[in-house]
């Protein structure tokens, strides 16, 4: 079925580099995407959306990289801090408003 | 503006136990849905309500749950009877409409079951 995975369980980078997870998607008619952020004992938290019409979008201290020919996301923190430590899940939306998502990476922030 | 609210937070029950989670949406938002996340996992979609309808529920496991969102705005999310294996996050979700692409859903902080 479809699926949505991430390449690497566990990051771990140390304080003030930057963050780079990545994700890989199966389903090439998907045409929106969302990285989440959980924390120990929460729910998802949106981080940042893209859209397939795009191939870069950038929030604060995120930037969201989308290759469509090779079906592949990524997430960039810049200056990781201590609290950026969690799970980060990329998930795909489809028109059919399921949100599918993939198993998280686990990024640990080394003081 | 208040987020996704869930209770109970956390739950323990015996197994053959019933249980129920309860979730109010964000305001003004149509769609709901309940996701189950097993640890380590990423969510995974239970049952989508658009108003008052389950649009899909595909993968709601209909011989022990059942959910219902009788006035479009709060739902419930019932087990009966639960299962050792029902152990989980329930997460429940809102996002302003559920057709198409673009519509962000926002999670609340999720009810955590423990069957014994």
């Amino acid at each position: 079925g479809e699926s949505v995975g991430l390449h690497l369980p566990t990051l771990s980078v140390q304080e003030g580099d930057n963050s780079i997870i990545n994700c890989a998607y199966s389903n090439s008619a998907s045409d929106y995407f969302i990285w989440y952020k959980q924390e120990s004992g929460k729910g998802p938290q949106f981080i940042i959306d893209i859209r397939s019409n795009m191939d870069k979008r950038q929030g604060q201290r995120v930037t969201v990289l989308l290759n469509k020919t090779v079906k592949h996301l990524s997430l960039q923190i810049a200056a990781t801090q201590p609290g950026d430590s969690a799970v980060y899940f990329c998930a795909e939306n489809p028109s059919t408003g399921k949100l599918i998502f993939g198993q998280g990476t686990t990024l640990q922030v080394k003081p | 503006e208040a987020g996704v609210v869930q209770s109970p937070r956390y739950k323990i029950i015996e197994k053959k136990q019933p249980v129920a989670f309860w979730c109010n949406p964000i305001s003004g938002h149509n769609t709901l849905y309940w996701y189950r996340q097993n640890l380590g996992q990423g969510p995974e979609l239970l049952i989508r309500y658009e108003n008052e309808e389950a649009v899909d529920d595909s993968q709601l496991p209909k011989d022990r749950f059942s959910a219902e969102r009788l006035k479009g705005v709060d739902s419930t999310l019932k087990i009966q009877p639960a299962e050792l294996g029902d152990s989980a996050v329930y997460l429940c979700a809102s996002s302003l409409m559920g057709q198409g692409s673009g519509n962000t859903i926002y999670f609340g902080e999720g009810s955590w079951l423990t069957v014994v």
